[in-house]
């Protein structure tokens, strides 16, 4: 099946750093990813949506200078949070869609953990 | 906009019971696509069924089924003899239909099982 990773899977960071974070699709081309955040106990919020060449479409609230998105290839795209601040503090997860058969079903990675002090 | 709506925070059942959890949405769309995913503790996010709107017939997936009742916006989970392993937050999902890659999910807000050995 659709095999998707991300990485790191937790990260602690210093309040004012930036903080990378990889999602890849690993058997199969994405054309279209999706990031989300989880604080806990609660259900997916959906951050952005990532496509392959193209500028990521934001979700409304969501700052698109503080998280940066890039998906510069087909198997790969990147969250990265500027400026890092405690409130960043959750469970960020990225999830990819397959083009082609099951094209309208997620697949999702396991998780970023990303703790600001 | 889509909404979901999950309507049982928490529910538990002995192990090899049956159980069904609740999912309920409201969309002006004709044809869609319904998910259920599984957040185990580990959080990783797995698919469990999917259902297209435009197909009468209930998904099945081993013990996993659903009750789709499209005229009330209903789609609800049975899992039957069910294992400890399947304790888990469940999250329902709505997705409007393949959009240039833009597919988004609409998440409820989960329902959390617990299987009593």
């Amino acid at each position: 099946g659709a095999v998707v990773s991300q990485h790191p899977s937790w990260v602690i960071c210093k309040s004012g750093t930036s903080v990378k974070i990889e999602c890849r699709s690993l058997d199969f081309q994405a054309t279209t990813m999706f990031w989300y955040r989880q604080f806990p106990k609660q259900s997916l919020m959906l951050m952005a949506t990532s496509n392959e060449g193209s500028k990521a479409t934001y979700e409304q609230g969501v700052e698109k200078d503080k998280f940066l998105i890039n998906h510069a290839s087909l198997t790969l795209s990147t969250l990265t949070v500027t400026s890092a601040h405690p409130e960043d503090s959750s469970f960020y997860i990225c999830s990819a869609s397959e083009p082609g058969g099951a094209t309208d079903t997620q697949y999702f990675g396991p998780g970023t953990r990303l703790t600001v002090l | 906009a889509q909404t979901v709506t999950q309507s049982q925070p928490e529910m538990s059942v002995q192990e090899a019971e049956t159980v069904t959890l609740s999912c309920t949405y409201d969309t002006s769309e004709s044809n869609y696509y319904l998910f259920w995913y599984k957040q185990p503790p580990s959080r990783q996010m797995i698919l469990v069924i999917r259902q297209e709107a435009y197909k009468q017939q209930n998904a099945t997936e081993n013990r996993f089924s659903v009750n789709f009742q499209k005229a009330a916006k209903s789609f609800s989970l049975k899992i039957s003899d069910s294992q400890l392993g399947d304790t888990a937050m469940y999250f329902c999902a709505f997705m409007k239909p393949f959009n240039f890659g833009n597919e988004k999910l609409t998440f409820g807000t989960g329902t959390r099982l617990t299987i009593i050995p």
